[in-house]
């Protein structure tokens, strides 16, 4: 079962910043988040991932609480094509890839 | 430069009639997996390999098989395809078992329909 919680849907105007929270209370001190994205009819897309310290790469930011319990996805200046399913994944040393529901943004013209 | 390649993109089948999926990859990686997805669903794992060894999730049902006869090819066999199984099949592939955790990469998916 998926180890996370997130929002079913979310909106965001272009040109904002989108952030997109995850809980993931019961994590544990090996386990990875990671963020995938899938827009519609591609597969999911590999976004950015972290431990324990906050994130940063070309397409996004990760913030992770200092308790690791949650979360928050960045996406500095949302476009029409960041219009898509973001899924938080928490993975341990295993090599399941367990995908929750996700959340919906939608960018806003 | 596609490295996770998913043949067809489309496939239709008919109802009871075996179908082969199929998915290849130039990156080398020793874990594959198969997904499948429905309409407005997120994506289900059905099986994965680390290197040769299957793993197959529980709630697999045994309609659906899987061989992986190297490290760059996978097939997803449905052996009697019902209405029910028609979704999108997702193939992935991932770096496994090194000292950093690593992303998994995804083809475009199959679109089984049943008829």
């Amino acid at each position: 079962d998926a180890k996370t919680t997130q929002p079913t849907s979310m909106d965001c105007a272009e040109g904002r910043a989108a952030n997109l929270p995850c809980n993931h209370s019961t994590i544990s001190g090996n386990e990875y988040v990671y963020w995938y994205r899938q827009i519609h009819s591609q597969g999911p897309q590999y976004i950015i991932h972290g431990l324990k310290n906050n994130e940063t790469n070309e397409m996004a930011s990760l913030i992770i609480t200092e308790d690791r319990k949650s979360s928050t996805l960045i996406l500095p200046h949302a476009t029409l094509r960041d219009t898509a399913v973001y899924y938080c994944i928490v993975q341990n040393r295993d090599d399941k890839i367990i995908f929750g529901k996700g959340t919906r943004l939608h960018i806003l013209p | 430069d596609a490295m996770v390649i998913q043949n067809p993109r489309y496939q239709v089948t008919q109802f009871g009639k075996p179908v082969t999926l199929s998915c290849s990859q130039t990156l080398n990686h020793n874990v594959m997996y198969w997904y499948q997805q429905k309409s407005s669903q997120a994506p289900k794992l059905l099986f994965h390999y680390y290197d040769k060894d299957f793993n197959n999730e529980a709630d697999t049902p045994d309609n659906f098989q899987s061989r992986r006869p190297n490290t760059s090819f996978c097939f997803l066999d449905i052996r009697s395809p019902g209405l029910g199984d028609a979704a999108m099949y997702l193939c992935a592939t991932r770096d496994g078992g090194g000292p950093h955790r690593v992303e998994a990469f995804f083809g475009q998916g199959t679109r089984l329909t049943v008829v």
